[in-house]
């Protein structure tokens, strides 16, 4: 079955730019998702089809997906950004979602 | 805006079997996947399944002996039962509705902690 890797962990000093990761097999091939969890809410949505920011998402949250390599992009990241990030695809092989592990976006 | 609402018991006793209902409003479930993700405590996100407003499943080969969805598009509701349940079960479950392409999923319910124990 299809694997995407995150690191566990990233941390940023305020208004620094963030890079967080995501890992796969020829995922330049795939359409990548990204999801924002803050403790005890559900994940929210913060960049889909790699690189389209869904309403109300501000602009210092950007994608790209190229390879085997997917990044989110947060620009002048902010303490509110601190949260759980998650990747995830759609596995046409088998029809099945699949999720990163996730990372820790720590905000020094 | 579609909104959508985790319900069931929230404590289920080990061989047991867990059942959830969620619940969709603020629009319609025609033309949509709908899934199940579930969150162990502390740990990453797993999905579960799909059900489309049709009735067609898909279910994650890990738990497919294990679990069904059903779906009551009249009610606006759709369901999921875990059979045989153990603590390893332990966990948030959501439900979560797909925007178009690509198997995004662009609308969550707020999660409800499901604990596996006698």
């Amino acid at each position: 079955s299809y694997g995407l890797t995150q690191p566990p962990s990233v941390s940023v000093a305020p208004g620094k730019t963030a890079r967080i990761t995501c890992g796969g097999d020829n995922i330049g091939g795939k359409r990548v998702h990204w999801y924002l969890q803050r403790s005890g809410q559900a994940p929210v949505v913060v960049i889909s089809h790699d690189s389209n920011r869904p309403s109300g998402i501000p602009e210092r949250f950007s994608g790209s997906n190229s390879g085997n390599t997917a990044t989110l992009i947060i620009s002048r990241v902010e303490a509110g950004d601190e949260a759980d990030y998650y990747c995830q695809v759609w596995d046409i092989s088998t029809d099945h979602r699949v999720f990163g592990g996730g990372t820790k976006l720590t905000v020094l | 805006q579609v909104q959508l609402q985790e319900s069931g018991p929230r404590l289920v006793k080990p061989s047991e079997t867990l059942s959830l209902t969620c619940t969709v409003s603020g629009g319609s479930m025609t033309g949509y996947y709908w899934s199940w993700i579930r969150q162990p405590p502390g740990k990453g996100l797993e999905w579960i399944g799909y059900i489309y407003y049709s009735g067609i499943t898909k279910y994650n080969f890990s738990l497919k002996s294990r679990v069904t969805f059903s779906v009551d598009s009249s009610k606006r509701q759709f369901f999921l039962r875990l059979t045989s349940v153990i603590a390893a079960d332990t966990a948030v479950y959501y439900c979560a509705r797909e925007g178009a392409g690509s198997a995004w999923l662009d609308s969550w319910g707020r999660g409800t902690l499901v604990t596996v124990s006698s």
